[in-house]
């Protein structure tokens, strides 16, 4: 069965504090990796899509990256208004389009 | 560009009631999907439409649960009768042609079965 796991939880930052959060998957033939974000009360919010295995998107303070087993993503020097619950989900060749989510890291950047 | 939009944001039923959700897809966007987080869990897939024909329901829980796409635009969710375990938060999405793997999500609605 396909599993993605995330890593830490939760996690407490200091404004400009930089970090990384964790995604690990065991999936048979990974077609995508997606991060996402959330706000309390709203939906996922799209990120980034990853394909391959030493693939890497930026994105203001945000920098994900891929390898054959997991994904990081690298908050820069964050800002308050980055707090928020990360989202890692895979999608998988021999399902569809369904997305296998992971279960969040909550992010709460303190100024 | 008006998102994923759902309605209601919040439902409150009885056990044993009737529910039906709505999602409102981006336009042109042929891909819908159907999502739920329940409590303490993570977002678990439900099923997908393209157009108005359903490519997979496997993750459709029971026969409680229908689903439908007339004419390819919105769609419904509806339980009916309602369980407790049925609380949560239910998520559409939908994706375009293309680009299928890349899904926008609504704000959800949050059902809670008392």
């Amino acid at each position: 069965e396909d599993q993605v796991t995330q890593s830490p939880e939760a996690l407490r930052l200091q404004e400009g504090e930089s970090s990384s959060l964790n995604c690990s998957y065991t999936v048979s033939g990974l077609r995508g990796l997606f991060w996402y974000r959330q706000d309390p009360g709203k939906g996922p919010e799209f990120l980034f899509t990853l394909y391959s295995a030493g693939e890497e998107k930026e994105k203001e303070r945000l920098k994900a990256t891929l390898t054959k087993k997991e994904s990081f993503l690298h908050i820069t020097a964050p800002k308050p208004e980055d707090s928020a619950t990360y989202l890692c989900a895979v999608s998988v060749k021999a399902a569809g389009n369904k997305l296998t989510f992971g279960g969040g890291t909550r992010v709460l950047v303190k100024p | 560009e008006a998102g994923v939009t759902q309605f209601p944001s919040h439902s409150v039923i009885e056990k044993g009631q009737t529910v039906t959700l709505r999602c409102d897809p981006i336009s042109g966007h042929d891909n819908l999907y159907w999502y739920r987080r329940v409590m303490g869990k993570e977002i678990k897939f439900l099923l997908h439409f393209v157009k108005e024909s359903k490519q997979d329901e496997s993750g459709m829980p029971n026969n409680r649960f229908l689903a439908e796409r007339t004419g390819g635009t919105y769609s419904t969710l509806k339980v009916q009768p309602a369980e407790l375990e049925d609380s949560g938060v239910y998520f559409c999405a939908s994706s375009q042609p293309g680009r299928d793997y890349e899904q926008y999500f609504g704000p959800g609605t949050r059902l809670t079965v008392t």
